[in-house]
């Protein structure tokens, strides 16, 4: 069986803040993982993807994330957030036993202050 | 690059009536799925199609929704005698497959069982 596990169900930064979000999976081999962000009433759109290779891997708008293989781990970071950062952001894992399916976490809605 | 089209954006409808949602895949994408997220929860897998041939479907995907694929293009997913349970937003995604497993979302379909 796979899972993702998303810690915190809500956090809240100030912009210009620096920003982790958490992400810990469980899988037998190493996986496919993503990020993805949803505004309110939008679809996903896909941050980042780790495939293999270099295990900090660089997204769109400044997102960067850590693959770490002895923590099971896939956590998202940026230096310095703004006001538009402000969204729900999922965590998913695809597995080569799983079929093509994502398996997603239950995100992390992510609130800006001015 | 038009993206992952889904019409309609917004559906109520009473309960135990029959919906028909729609998806346009990214053009030379050959696989399809479909994906239901309730709020606050993150996307989980409905069905998958490699082409027009459904490969996999999730027990979620009950007697009353079908899903099809003609021609290896757009996609339908139809829900037989709505239930007030299948209110959620319904998430259509297509991937390349094979080295660029990365799905691309659509803006998804709000359902609404009244």
């Amino acid at each position: 069986a796979q899972s993702v596990t998303q810690p915190d169900i809500h956090i809240t930064v100030s912009e210009g803040a620096s920003l982790e979000l958490r992400c810990n999976y469980s899988y037998g081999a190493t996986p496919y993982l993503f990020w993805y962000v949803q505004s309110p009433g939008q679809g996903l759109q896909l941050l980042l993807k780790y495939f293999s290779g270099d295990t900090l891997v660089q997204g769109i708008k400044g997102f960067e994330a850590e693959f770490k293989r002895s923590q099971s781990s896939f956590n998202l970071r940026k230096p310095s957030v703004h006001w538009s950062d402000a969204a729900e952001y999922f965590c998913a894992l695809h597995g080569e036993t799983s079929g093509s399916r994502l398996t997603f976490g239950e995100g992390t809605q992510l609130t800006v202050n001015p | 690059d038009t993206g992952v089209s889904q019409n309609p954006r917004h559906k109520i409808t009473k309960r135990g009536q029959n919906v028909t949602f729609r998806c346009d895949p990214i053009s030379e994408h050959n696989r399809l799925y479909w994906y239901r997220q309730t709020l606050g929860q993150g996307p989980e897998f409905l069905t998958y199609f490699q082409n027009e041939a459904q490969l996999e479907k999730s027990r979620l995907l009950s007697d009353r929704f079908s899903a099809e694929r003609p021609k290896g293009s757009f996609s339908t997913l139809e829900i037989q005698r709505t239930e007030q349970g299948d209110s959620a937003m319904y998430l259509c995604a297509s991937s390349l497959g094979g080295i660029s497993p990365e799905a691309f979302f659509g803006q998804g379909t709000r359902l609404t069982v009244v």
